[in-house]
């Protein structure tokens, strides 16, 4: 098993330019996570995904869109970048808890894409 | 949005010195997690903690979950040079996505 893979790792763009950050997991988790950190600072969720189809909004998700067609990707959209958005990004993935099993579940990272926008 | 503040920000010990570090949120979690990351890397979970007083082992860590579950700790015991790195924790409250909460991280670094 890979895990989860992102690619990029690095990239550099303009102001107002728009790329797509790529995350995929092979371990057949359900729910799908995209967070960013800035230097110095914990991790922030943008967005995430409890399932194919289904997405919603976390704690900075302005400036970002996501979709979840397929169990396995989860994509990160940045449409206009602004220098705001130069950080590194970290796509997770897990199970949601078991019934009678674990209270909760662990959260698997991707090595991170490192962003900076010019 | 909420953060949790974690503390001290940053250590420099001697190797095989003892290690503590804390979380202090101001809403109740429950679970409480911690994480380590290395650089360029993704974090990587180090312990979990599910009950309030708590208190897990995994290998020369420690971690506990406070009674009041706005606090955690994490203990580690008789560094060695590749526990450097940034140790963040997390909240986690069932349901809503399992969404997680990070702290602000403690960078240790460890003197030979």
């Amino acid at each position: 098993n890979a895990g989860v893979t992102q690619t990029p790792k690095f990239r550099i763009l303009k102001i107002g330019q728009s790329m797509t950050l790529q995350c995929t997991q092979d371990m057949n988790h359900n729910y799908m996570y995209w967070y960013r950190q800035d230097p110095g600072m914990g991790l922030k969720l943008i967005y995430y995904s409890v399932g194919a189809g289904i997405t919603d909004k976390g704690e900075v998700p302005n400036g970002y869109n996501v979709s979840r067609s397929t169990t396995e990707d989860f994509p990160l959209r940045l449409e206009l970048a602004a220098p705001s958005q130069t950080s590194v990004y970290f796509c997770a993935s897990s199970y949601p808890p078991i019934w009678g099993g674990a209270p909760t579940d662990t959260q698997y990272f991707g090595p991170g894409t490192r962003l900076t926008v010019l | 949005g909420q953060q949790l503040n974690q503390s001290p920000q940053s250590m420099f010990i001697q190797e095989g010195e003892d290690v503590s570090m804390n979380c202090t949120s101001s809403s109740i979690f429950n679970t409480w997690l911690w994480y380590k990351q290395d650089p360029g890397e993704g974090p990587v979970l180090l312990i979990a903690l599910y009950k309030a007083g708590e208190l897990t082992s995994n290998g020369r860590l420690t971690a506990q979950f406070g009674i009041t579950r706005k606090d955690s700790f994490l203990n580690i015991s008789a560094s060695i040079p590749s526990d450097v790195g940034i140790y963040f924790c997390a909240g986690q409250l069932t349901g809503g996505g399992n969404k997680l909460t990070f702290g602000t991280g403690t960078q240790l670094k460890v003197e030979l």
